[in-house]
């Protein structure tokens, strides 16, 4: 099956410093990558996603890139601010099985003033 | 919409209880999934529904039944409790297959003593 995995497990960065996490997947059949953000407590939420079509893409402070020759994608997030301190979690999954997404373990990231 | 709803919040159980945690949806999605959540390690899929009457088995379903008669609930059944199935448990549901957001509910955290 798919492994998806992610690093680091803890960034600290100052804040309006960029912020980049990496995350390595095995399956080249694989053309979902979201990622999710997590404050403490709560849900994860989708922040931004990118299908195997596209090389990167973009949402104001925060991007995505996907190289699928090297089966990584990473997700860079610019202009940090103390309230993007959160555990951040890459995905992959198949088209045809949305539901069958597999997770890396999560980068914390935490914004310093 | 409610969105993605779960109950209970929070269960402490006995070594060898059973018990349901419930999950619904109100968005009409096909795809619901479980998801359980420990330190470290991200979350894992259980168990998952590609619709009413369907369903499959993720990374991690021993230990855990699930059915779906209806579009909007998917239950998740611990036959009986272990301390391993001490987690948070997060339920999911998605439009369709494609690489569609899934939705994720507030989740239960479950401590079995």
């Amino acid at each position: 099956g798919e492994n998806v995995e992610q690093h680091p497990s803890t960034l600290s960065v100052q804040e309006g410093d960029s912020a980049v996490i990496k995350c390595t997947y095995s399956d080249s059949a694989s053309n979902y990558f979201p990622w999710y953000k997590q404050e403490l407590g709560k849900r994860p939420q989708l922040i931004i996603d990118i299908r195997s079509n596209v090389g990167e893409k973009k949402d104001q402070r925060i991007a995505v890139t996907l190289n699928k020759t090297a089966k990584h994608f990473s997700l860079h997030i610019t202009e940090t601010q103390p309230e993007d301190s959160a555990v951040y979690f890459c995905a992959a999954s198949k088209a045809g099985t949305a539901s069958k997404l597999t997770f890396g373990t999560g980068t914390r990231l935490q914004v310093t003033l | 919409n409610a969105g993605v709803t779960q109950t209970p919040k929070f269960q402490v159980l006995k070594t060898g209880q059973s018990m349901t945690l419930q999950c619904a949806q109100d968005m009409n999605h096909e795809y619901m999934s479980w998801y359980r959540q420990d330190p470290g390690m991200g979350l894992r899929l259980i168990h998952y529904s590609v619709g009413a009457g369907i369903t499959d088995q993720g990374e991690v379903p021993n230990g855990y039944n699930v059915s779906r008669s209806t579009t909007e609930d998917f239950p998740l059944r611990l036959l009986s409790a272990a301390p391993s199935q001490t987690s948070v448990y997060f339920c999911a549901s998605s439009f369709s297959s494609g690489g569609y957001e899934q939705y994720f509910g507030p989740g239960t955290r479950l401590t079995v003593t």
